[in-house]
């Protein structure tokens, strides 16, 4: 059974910090990590993508990845309460995509 | 650009009544589709995927059933439905994979 597992918070910053979400994998032959954003009653949209070890930034979103730890992580700089939502990591190896339960964030303002 | 298009967006069935959840793409020819369901507490559960017509992959069992009738039209089914069927269903095309994109979603409640 792969499992993608996440903490599911809610994980609480104030406006401006960094918020930092965590996400391990089971398959080691996992290939490709998601990163998706979901609104509450909102479908998920995909805000990174990542596929090798080290980080990828995009604007104040950074996804960091590492294969030996089997680990993937998303950092948001200057957290704004609109990034208020719940974050789902997603992997996919050999097998269509298998998703997180999510981690809930609340950026106080 | 690719569309789906995923309706109702809400639904409220009673127990052992039917079902029928349609989905259909725009903008893409033979695309890979999937159904998901997201229970409360739960995370995104892949339930069927198919990739053409007629071919339907099964990742769960249950008391659901997928089909193809078209190359961008992707159907969920139940023919008695049951409480634990609650949930909000997305149907996605090629998630995780370049544009891949969800749906709207139906928020399904079995009462």
């Amino acid at each position: 059974q792969k499992e993608v597992e996440q903490n599911s918070g809610p994980l609480s910053v104030p406006e401006g910090a960094i918020a930092s979400l965590n996400c391990t994998y089971s398959d080691r032959v996992s290939q490709s990590f998601f990163w998706y954003r979901q609104y509450s009653g909102k479908s998920p949209e995909l805000i990174m993508s990542i596929y090798s070890n080290g980080d990828k930034e995009d604007g104040r979103f950074t996804a960091q990845l590492n294969k030996a730890s089997q680990y993937v992580s998303l950092l948001i700089r200057d957290s704004q309460p609109s990034d208020s939502a719940t974050y789902l990591c997603a992997v996919r190896g050999n097998t269509p995509l298998v998703f997180g339960k999510g981690t809930r964030l609340s950026v106080i303002a | 650009s690719q569309t789906i298009h995923q309706w109702p967006a809400t639904l409220v069935q009673p127990v052992g009544s039917p079902l029928s959840l349609e989905c259909t793409v725009e903008g893409t020819s033979n695309p890979n589709l999937y159904w998901y369901r997201q229970a409360a507490g739960r995370g995104l559960q892949l339930l069927f995927y198919s990739v053409g017509i007629g071919q339907i992959s099964s990742e769960v069992p249950q008391n659901l059933s997928a089909s193809r009738p078209q190359d961008r039209q992707f159907i969920l089914s139940s023919k008695k439905l049951l409480l634990s069927d609650s949930g909000f269903y997305l149907c996605a095309w090629r998630p995780g994979q370049g544009q891949g994109t969800f749906g709207s979603g139906t928020r399904l409640t079995v009462v």
